[in-house]
């Protein structure tokens, strides 16, 4: 079956300090994936997203993912924290078995609490 | 450039009333979806439009659900005979309809059935 696991439901850290965001997936075929970040009452804002070539992606405001083909994981790293980055962060995958329609299957996020 | 617009942001209901959402995706984006977010939840799928026609409504839980997109440009989400159980954020997004293509989302319509 389809499927993307967040393991972490809450993740803390200092300001200044890299951070990780956990994701797992489970698809058949080569996987596309996704980062999107949710602030309080508003949308999901694109991250970044891994589709083929280079397993280190690189996207908005400092972050970036590392694909692992091996461990099936798609984690979510900024280098050093900022305060600003507290929200809540979801992992996608397109769901293949749909053929071309691109629909996304979420985890079940994981929020982010950066302190000062 | 605007993004997705999705009206009302709120929206109160009774229990068994009629409902209606609206999506404003961007302009140009062939692709439209509407996914529901539970409370603690990830967003899950409900229906994908490519222009005017819902390539994919395999999401839809039931036939009280139903979208339309008759410009392929604007979509409503409409649900008959809301229950409890509706209530949930209603979000929509769209894309250039590429494969891989990342979806912008709206800030969504937080739907109340009380």
């Amino acid at each position: 079956a389809q499927s993307v696991a967040q393991p972490e439901d809450q993740v803390n850290v200092a300001e200044g300090n890299p951070l990780t965001v956990k994701c797992t997936y489970s698809v058949s075929g080569n996987p596309y994936l996704f980062w999107y970040v949710q602030y309080p009452n508003r949308g999901l804002q694109f991250l970044l997203k891994y589709i083929t070539g280079d397993n280190l992606v690189k996207g908005s405001y400092g972050f970036e993912a590392e694909f692992n083909k091996s461990q099936t994981s798609f984690h979510l790293k900024k280098p050093s924290a900022l305060v600003s980055d507290s929200a809540l962060y979801f992992c996608a995958v397109r769901d293949v078995r749909s053929g071309n329609t691109g629909k996304l299957i979420f985890g079940q996020g994981t929020t982010l609490q950066v302190k000062p | 450039g605007a993004g997705v617009s999705q009206t009302p942001s709120n929206k109160v209901t009774e229990k068994g009333k009629y409902v209606e959402l609206r999506c404003d995706p961007i302009s140009g984006h062939t692709a439209l979806y509407w996914y529901r977010q539970s409370l603690g939840q990830g967003p899950e799928f409900l229906i994908y439009f490519q222009g005017t026609g819902a390539a994919d409504d395999s999401g839809l839980p039931n036939d009280r659900f139903f979208a339309v997109r008759p410009e392929g440009s604007v979509s409503t989400l409409k649900i008959q005979r809301t229950e409890r159980g509706d209530s949930a954020v209603y979000l929509c997004a769209s894309s250039l309809g590429r494969t891989g293509g990342e979806q912008y989302f709206g800030p969504g319509t937080r739907l109340t059935v009380t």
